[in-house]
């Protein structure tokens, strides 16, 4: 059973474009974390969401955490080539701390 | 560059050998886990140590796998008689305390193991 669902799974754009990926859950969580993989590297973390609701901007990256902490979205706008990688979403529940449950990430392709 | 750190980077073994991997937390971390990662696919839980305590083992397979984290030294996922599912990228995070919400995990580059 995949707790957390992300989508699309592949997504490729043209320079300039913008996008949204999702992350999905029936399951509450009282942290959400969003990284960035590259190839041949670990996950470097972009942020943590931890209130129902709450907003996070990270330059051209908006995070945003649902109002029942059981889904979440990444907006980027402007995309850039740079920007070109995995994007994983990892939930924690307050009963599990230390174990973090990972989505099988969105691979975005960003075309220059 | 205080990171975590993992090594070997890459690591190649044949059928029935064993493969050890480790890692070093960053400086004050006491918390490590091991997730194993699959081509195209997200991070699946391992386990989850503490300085010479195994807290979190529900993702490791049963047989062959092991994980310890000493007092003194790095973090060690040891993989006894590897097969060719154990191919796999493997990465060590750390944490000053318990993940969740109140703390944050960190990862190392990986190891990735090929098994002949």
């Amino acid at each position: 059973t995949q707790l957390l669902e992300q989508s699309p799974q592949f997504l490729s754009i043209q320079e300039g474009e913008n996008l949204t990926v999702y992350c999905n859950s029936s399951s509450v969580f009282s942290s959400l974390q969003w990284y960035r993989q590259e190839p041949g590297e670990g996950p470097v973390l972009l942020v943590t969401v931890v209130t129902g609701g709450e907003v996070k901007k990270l330059k051209r990256l908006t995070f945003q955490f649902g109002d029942a902490r059981k889904d979440s979205s990444l907006h980027i706008t402007a995309a850039q080539p740079g920007d070109t990688g995995l994007y994983l979403c990892a939930g924690a529940r307050g009963t599990n701390a230390g174990k973090s449950t990972f989505g099988d990430g969105t691979t975005l392709t960003v075309k220059p | 560059n205080a990171g975590v750190m993992q090594n070997p980077r890459h690591l190649v073994r044949r059928r029935g050998q064993e493969a050890r991997l480790r890692c070093s937390p960053m400086k004050g971390h006491s918390h490590v886990y091991w997730y194993r990662q699959l081509p195209e696919e997200g991070l699946k839980f391992m386990v989850y140590l503490q300085k010479e305590n195994i807290i979190d083992e529900s993702g490791m397979p049963k047989e062959r796998f092991s994980a310890e984290f000493p007092k003194e030294g790095p973090s060690i996922l040891r993989i006894q008689q590897v097969v060719r599912g154990d191919s796999a990228a493997y990465f060590c995070a750390s944490s000053r305390r318990a993940g969740g919400s109140t703390d944050t995990q960190y990862f190392g580059p990986g190891t990735r193991l090929t098994v002949l």
